[in-house]
């Protein structure tokens, strides 16, 4: 199994602030995919990144996939309670429609 | 439009008990997954179904879980006999399978919060 790390697992943050998480795997992705999950609720899809190098934002958050497809981040500017949640990161699994999710960040930002 | 629709919300059971979780996947989807969330081991896939053929079974834990997909708009888990160590959020996801196998989004429904005591 290829398994997906994400860095840091907490993270606890004053409103204003910027902040980077990270995924990564020691295997090559073909796609990677970013979600985030509020108490209470199921996982909501932010962001795909499938070419390596690229480089997507959504209004304040920004994502990264690594030159060679092994990493991702998300930087999300000025962080707003409304931004708290866990953030997973997932990648296709061996059969083409699976998807494999990483453990997550746990995000809580303070007003 | 309707998202994915999980019932209940809440189940809470005896050790021993049969568990039915239910789950009505958004219309048009051709692809149904099956996921375990629980503070230990995160969210993780246990079945997956395309055109209401299981695909991949590999996550279901041991033979008491079961799922069924009878039709394209219904789906079950089901935990028999049901133990504590079952107790954790479990969350259907539909997916279109319209965009592609590496862009493909997976839709997921508001879970059910299972505690077997």
């Amino acid at each position: 199994t290829q398994l997906l790390e994400q860095s840091p697992q907490f993270l606890s943050i004053q409103e204003g602030e910027n902040l980077t998480v990270y995924c990564n795997s020691s295997s090559v992705f073909s796609s990677l995919q970013w979600y985030r999950q509020e108490p209470g609720e199921g996982p909501v899809l932010l962001v795909t990144v499938v070419t390596g190098g690229e480089v997507k934002k959504l209004k304040r958050l920004t994502f990264q996939f690594g030159d060679a497809r092994k990493d991702s981040s998300l930087h999300i500017t000025a962080a707003q309670p409304g931004d708290t949640g866990l953030y997973l990161c997932a990648r296709m699994g061996n059969y083409g429609q699976n998807f494999v999710f990483g453990p997550g960040t746990r995000l809580s930002v303070l007003p | 439009d309707a998202g994915v629709i999980q019932s209940p919300r809440h189940e809470v059971t005896e050790m021993g008990q049969e568990v039915t979780l239910r789950c009505k996947p958004i219309s048009g989807h051709n692809s149904l997954f099956w996921y375990r969330q629980t503070m230990m081991r995160g969210l993780e896939l246990l079945i997956y179904f395309n055109n209401n053929v299981p695909i991949d079974d590999s996550g279901m834990p041991e033979d008491r879980f079961s799922a069924k997909m009878p039709n394209a708009s219904f789906s079950t888990l089901k935990i028999q006999p049901s133990e504590p160590r079952d107790s954790a959020v479990y969350f259907c996801a539909s997916s279109p399978g319209t965009s592609g196998i590496y862009t493909d989004t997976q839709y997921f429904g508001p879970g059910t919060r299972l505690t077997v005591l």
